[in-house]
């Protein structure tokens, strides 16, 4: 099945601790997002990228990182920068990020809480 | 800056009702719309793509419409189920060239059998 995976599907964190979430997708697209979903509020872009060892900074980029060695794979890292990370992650893909056919499709979600 | 707004909030309707879901945006040169559906805990599935050229997309039950000089889309959902019971986003692209997609807060919606 073609599709986005993300892991873990819950994340607990101590304070000072860095985490890494996983974001894989085999659709052969060129583009992956990570966004943030918190109560009460739309998603808010954190990063993207358009190409393998590329990415920019979406809206909320703060404390966060992000890597694109590969094609299907985006993982993005929790440093103990961010001050309040415990939020609900969604990874997405698009075809090509500035086509005006381009359709993002999303993964199950991560939840990360802070103990 | 782009601001999408959904209202309501939270809809409740009875079970085979018709009903609409309203998005309203405020800068009309977007390059396409899209509508998603949310279940608790789950990530996004995407139901309908609206290009800025485009007045209205159909898939089965659901029918999106765009009003772009007026910044407003609505989906409309016929005969309503049980199953329907989600909440429902949409967000909007920029022009040519953007990246990035523009969420609203999404309505509630509650299918009561």
């Amino acid at each position: 099945d073609g599709g986005i995976t993300q892991s873990p599907k819950y994340l607990f964190r101590k304070e000072g601790q860095n985490v890494t979430l996983s974001c894989e997708q085999n659709l052969n697209h060129d583009a992956m997002y990570w966004y943030r979903q918190d109560p009460g509020q739309g998603l808010r872009l954190i990063y993207y990228s358009q190409i393998v060892n590329d990415f920019q900074k979406g809206d909320i980029a703060e404390g966060y990182s992000v890597s694109r060695e590969k094609k299907e794979s985006f993982p993005l890292t929790v440093t103990s920068a961010q001050k309040n990370p415990t939020a609900f992650y969604l990874c997405a893909s698009s075809m090509i990020a500035e086509s005006s056919y381009n359709e993002q499709f999303f993964g199950p979600g991560t939840r990360l809480t802070v103990l | 800056k782009q601001e999408v707004t959904q209202i309501p909030a939270a809809l409740s309707v009875p079970e085979g009702e018709n009903l609409v879901l309203n998005c309203s945006f405020t800068d009309s040169a977007i390059y396409n719309l899209q509508w998603f559906r949310q279940d608790p805990g789950k990530g996004l599935t995407s139901l309908l793509l609206i290009q800025s050229s485009q007045r209205e997309q159909t898939s089965g039950r659901l029918n999106a419409s765009l009003d772009k000089s007026s910044g407003r889309s609505t989906l409309y959902i016929a005969a309503s189920q049980p199953g329907d019971s989600a909440t429902y986003l949409c967000a909007v692209k920029d022009g040519a060239g953007s990246y990035q997609l523009t969420f609203g807060k999404g309505t509630k919606l509650s299918v009561i059998p």
